[in-house]
């Protein structure tokens, strides 16, 4: 099966950038996405990637793809202490007609003040 | 827009009774897809529904069930609680094969 894996913990300065890694394997991905979760509540999208492209910038959040070695990175600048929450990559495998996203365990951001 | 609702927000069951979770996708949306979030295995893909069609299905056991209305509302049903059927059940919409909006998900509690 295919497995999306992300590092457990990081914890960061506020206002220092925050860089949350991501690896996946299936190559056939067609898009990578970014959920955030807070205590209580569902997933939050934050952004996405073509997986033909390499960068995607959205303000405050810088996304890298780097497709030959299967790694995703999600840059958050200025970290504030709202940023404080989870963090899932997801990467979206074709088939058909059919659409299954598969998340990563998840980061646990903490932005210390 | 309204975002994607779910119905109930919590629930208490007992083991060996079923439970009925209903999700409401955001207008124009007719993919709905379901997912199983617990601290031990993370987020797992249940189902998908589209035009009240299942198109794809996770590997969970027949005691997980949905369906899909005309009006794209979708609901899931499991039955014969066990413990481990404790956790997060979120419930996603989108257009097509476009980005997956999430609600706010329904917290199940079995005893």
């Amino acid at each position: 099966g295919e497995d999306v894996e992300q590092s457990l913990f990081l914890s960061v300065r506020e206002g220092d950038s925050s860089v949350i890694n991501c690896t996946y394997t299936d190559s056939s991905s067609t898009y990578l996405y970014w959920y955030k979760q807070e205590p209580g509540a569902g997933l939050q999208l934050l952004t996405y990637i073509f997986s033909n492209m390499d960068m995607k910038q959205d303000q405050r959040l810088t996304v890298l793809l780097n497709k030959k070695d299967k790694h995703l990175s999600l840059r958050i600048a200025d970290t504030q202490t709202g940023d404080s929450a989870i963090y899932f990559c997801a990467e979206n495998i074709p088939s058909g007609s059919a659409r299954q996203l598969t998340f990563g365990s998840g980061t646990q951001l903490t932005v210390l003040p | 827009k309204a975002g994607v609702t779910q119905t109930p927000r919590y629930l208490i069951k007992t083991r060996g009774q079923q439970v009925t979770l209903s999700c409401s996708p955001i207008s124009g949306h007719r993919s709905v897809s379901w997912y199983q979030q617990t601290p031990g295995q993370g987020l797992q893909f249940l189902f998908e529904y589209f035009s009240e069609t299942q198109r794809n299905k996770g590997n969970f056991p027949g005691r997980f069930s949905g369906r899909q209305f005309s009006n794209s509302r979708s609901e899931m049903n499991v039955s014969t609680l066990e413990l481990g059927d404790s956790a997060l059940y979120l419930c996603a919409s989108s257009y097509g094969k476009d980005t997956q909006y999430f609600g706010p998900g329904t917290r199940l509690t079995v005893l």
